[in-house]
């Protein structure tokens, strides 16, 4: 079946505008994470739903950085007044209700100029 | 912050030899995962151990767990040049719930 899928695959943007990844994952996974990846480092987590509401946010660096799941399907990661310092690979996964596996997606690589 | 630390930090070996890389963590855990990962993009699932177990075995893969020494182990048999990669451990614990914290990672070399 299909696996986590994420887009755009690249992002370039400046110093300041606002952008928005998308996430789509594994068909009937409720729980959802986000993760971003630096170069030459491992990822780190940002935010984690299960089903609509986000259920930990605690590795959101600061409110420029927002991310929602309406439907508890898709999601959408928000950055706003983007800086050089978000430059990175921002990384999807979901996972089963009955299984602890996380399954990624192919990540969005943005570049912040 | 990450939990984990990956030894050695790069590995560079034949085709046909094993590989085998190491990862330590802090606290108590609830699993322990392993990836991998190529060309910095999507990371491939390899193996879930929970924390009583010790040993689980996929193909060519062995993942240890010695909770006392809060450490796994990594052993990929007769590698291959398809196995040069970037290989991560992740762990979970039940106080911070489903989240992952990662090592830094092993980048592998398989030479033909």
């Amino acid at each position: 079946g299909a696996g986590v899928s994420q887009t755009p695959s690249n992002k370039v943007t400046e110093k300041g505008k606002y952008v928005e990844l998308r996430c789509d994952p594994i068909s009937g996974h409720t729980a959802l994470y986000w993760y971003r990846q630096s170069l030459g480092q491992g990822p780190e987590f940002l935010i984690y739903f299960q089903g609509t509401g986000a259920a930990d946010d605690s590795g959101l660096p600061n409110d420029r950085f927002f991310a929602v799941r309406p439907e508890g399907s898709v999601s959408t990661l928000k950055i706003q007044r983007t800086e050089r310092g978000d430059s990175a690979v921002y990384l999807c996964a979901s996972s089963s209700r009955t299984s602890d596996t996380q399954y990624f997606g192919p990540g969005t690589r943005l570049t912040v100029l | 912050s990450q939990q984990g630390e990956e030894d050695p930090q790069a590995l560079s070996i034949q085709e046909g030899e094993n590989a085998t890389m190491n990862c330590s963590y802090k606290t108590s855990i609830n699993n322990l995962q392993w990836y991998r990962q190529n060309s910095g993009r999507g990371l491939v699932h390899l193996i879930l151990i929970r924390s009583n177990e010790r040993e689980k075995h996929s193909g060519r893969l062995r993942v240890t767990l010695d909770t006392s020494k809060k450490s796994s182990s990594l052993l990929i048999t007769a590698s291959r040049a398809a196995d040069t990669a970037s290989y991560f451990c992740a762990t979970d614990t039940k106080a911070a719930g489903n989240k992952l914290t990662f090592g830094g990672g092993t980048r592998v070399l398989v030479k033909p």
